[in-house]
């Protein structure tokens, strides 16, 4: 049981170039989220799905675009990237129902980012 | 204003000693859940502790616990018996809202407190 995975570790990018973070979650979770962590500055969510095909836009969407491609994998797409865009991402997923359900989200391992 | 304060952005404590790290937060709705989650420098987001609104009695994790106190909007997470493995950084974050079915809540973090356990 992997929980969350996250694609790739590291990556560095120029100006304008695109790229696509992908994340799997083996929980059988309904919602997946996407987070960027800049320092000092916590964990401020970019984009969240409820359920396979839909997606909806959190704090700071702009710059970024989403996929809800199945049930387990959420990818986070970059189509022109910018200096403002280095971050660390997170992604995470949570689901369940029932007494005491309280709707946890479980993190993936991060993906470092640098856009050069 | 911001809804997750953490007022302590770093932390000291001995070693086998207990430490609090302070949270508090800010909402209208009668509904909502507090976590805590711990980031140590390999950078992964663990989760701690959970505490709901409703919830009668503190909840507690191990060593960890959390002091809810609802009329002050606090929820403080105490660590008991320190350990050097509990260097990190530590996020209070809130869910608003009444779980209820299928859906989305979204977590609201605050800039966290960075604890450093001296031996």
């Amino acid at each position: 049981n992997a929980g969350v995975t996250q694609t790739p570790k590291f990556q560095v990018l120029k100006t304008g170039q695109s790229m696509t973070l992908q994340c799997a979650q083996d929980m059988n979770h309904n919602s997946m989220y996407w987070y960027r962590q800049d320092p000092g500055m916590g964990l401020r969510l970019i984009y969240y799905s409820a359920s396979e095909g839909t997606t909806d836009k959190g704090e700071v969407p702009n710059g970024y675009n989403v996929s809800r491609l199945n049930k387990r994998e959420f990818s986070l797409r970059l189509e022109s990237a910018a200096p403002s865009q280095t971050s660390v991402y997170f992604c995470a997923s949570s689901g369940g129902q029932g007494v005491g359900y309280t709707d946890t989200q479980y993190f993936g391992p991060g993906t470092r980012l640098t856009v050069l | 204003a911001q809804k997750i304060t953490q007022t302590q952005p770093g932390m000291f404590v001995q070693e086998k000693e207990a430490v609090t790290l302070d949270c508090t937060y800010d909402t209208s709705d009668p509904s909502y859940g507090l976590f805590w989650y711990k980031q140590p420098s390999s950078g992964e987001m663990i989760f701690l502790i959970y505490q709901g609104s409703y919830d009668q009695q503190n909840a507690t994790e191990g060593r960890y616990s959390l002091n809810f106190q609802k009329a002050r909007k606090s929820a403080n997470l105490v660590i008991s018996a320190s350990q050097l493995g509990d260097s990190a950084m530590y996020f209070c974050a809130m869910r608003e809202g009444r779980i209820s079915g299928a859906g989305s809540y979204q977590l609201t973090f605050g800039k966290g407190t960075k604890l450093s356990v001296i031996p």
